[in-house]
């Protein structure tokens, strides 16, 4: 069973830009929660949708937005990139809201 | 505020010896913990799990244990091996997974030969 897949790997982009991340969760698995990871902050929930619909979101501004398609395929988008918004975007998908999630490898955004 | 803490941000231990990682909460709506073991350049990959109406909770070599009252959650890993260097994340859930994960900032694990 293939894992959760998050394209693109690595991107690089400049303060003012927008950037769209992908994630394609586990076969089934109809939760997809994303996270970002900074070396300050570590670990933090930004949103979760549930059967296309966002069902909770973290302490993250507006700027920060996401969606799920039918498929349980989901995107983030983050709008007026700033430097702060460099981190590794980590997409997890579980099969029920609360079950323990399976991350994928992560997207690796630099703000430059 | 931080709800979930790991104190050590680094642990070394001897190849074959035991590993304990520590996970302190503050949150006591938290019902459902977590462990993830994470390699440089790869996601969190999960370890093992408890629910908070269980102290104890064993999986091969990794075995975490729950204390309620204290709040205080620990990862053994017997007997350690090399593949086990890696940063270990703490991770707790309120029932509704209302707020996602929430994670610890992790303790990154040195297993020496």
């Amino acid at each position: 069973k293939a894992g959760v897949t998050q394209t693109p790997r690595y991107l690089i982009k400049t303060r003012g830009q927008q950037v769209t991340l992908s994630c394609s969760p586990i076969s089934g698995h109809r939760s997809v929660s994303w996270y970002q990871q900074t070396p300050g902050q570590g670990l933090q929930f930004l949103f979760e949708y549930f059967s296309e619909t966002q069902r909770n979101k973290g302490n993250f501004p507006g700027r920060f937005s996401g969606r799920q398609f039918s498929n349980s395929r989901s995107e983030m988008n983050v709008s007026t990139l700033e430097l702060g918004d460099s981190a590794l975007y980590l997409c997890a998908s579980s099969l029920v809201q609360t079950g323990i999630q399976y991350f994928g490898a992560g997207t690796r955004l630099s703000v430059l | 505020d931080q709800q979930v803490k790991q104190n050590s941000p680094s642990l070394s231990v001897q190849e074959g010896r035991i590993s304990i990682l520590n996970c302190d909460y503050t949150n006591s709506m938290f019902d459902y913990f977590l462990w993830y073991k994470k390699y440089p350049a790869e996601g969190p990959t999960f370890l093992i799990s408890i629910s908070s109406i269980k102290d104890k909770n064993e999986d091969g070599r990794f075995t975490v244990f729950l204390n309620k009252s204290a709040k205080h959650l620990s990862l053994h890993i017997v007997p350690s091996q090399p593949g086990d260097s890696a940063v270990y994340f703490c991770a707790a859930v309120e029932g509704g997974g209302a707020d996602g994960l929430t994670f610890g900032k992790g303790t990154h694990l040195i297993i020496q030969p």
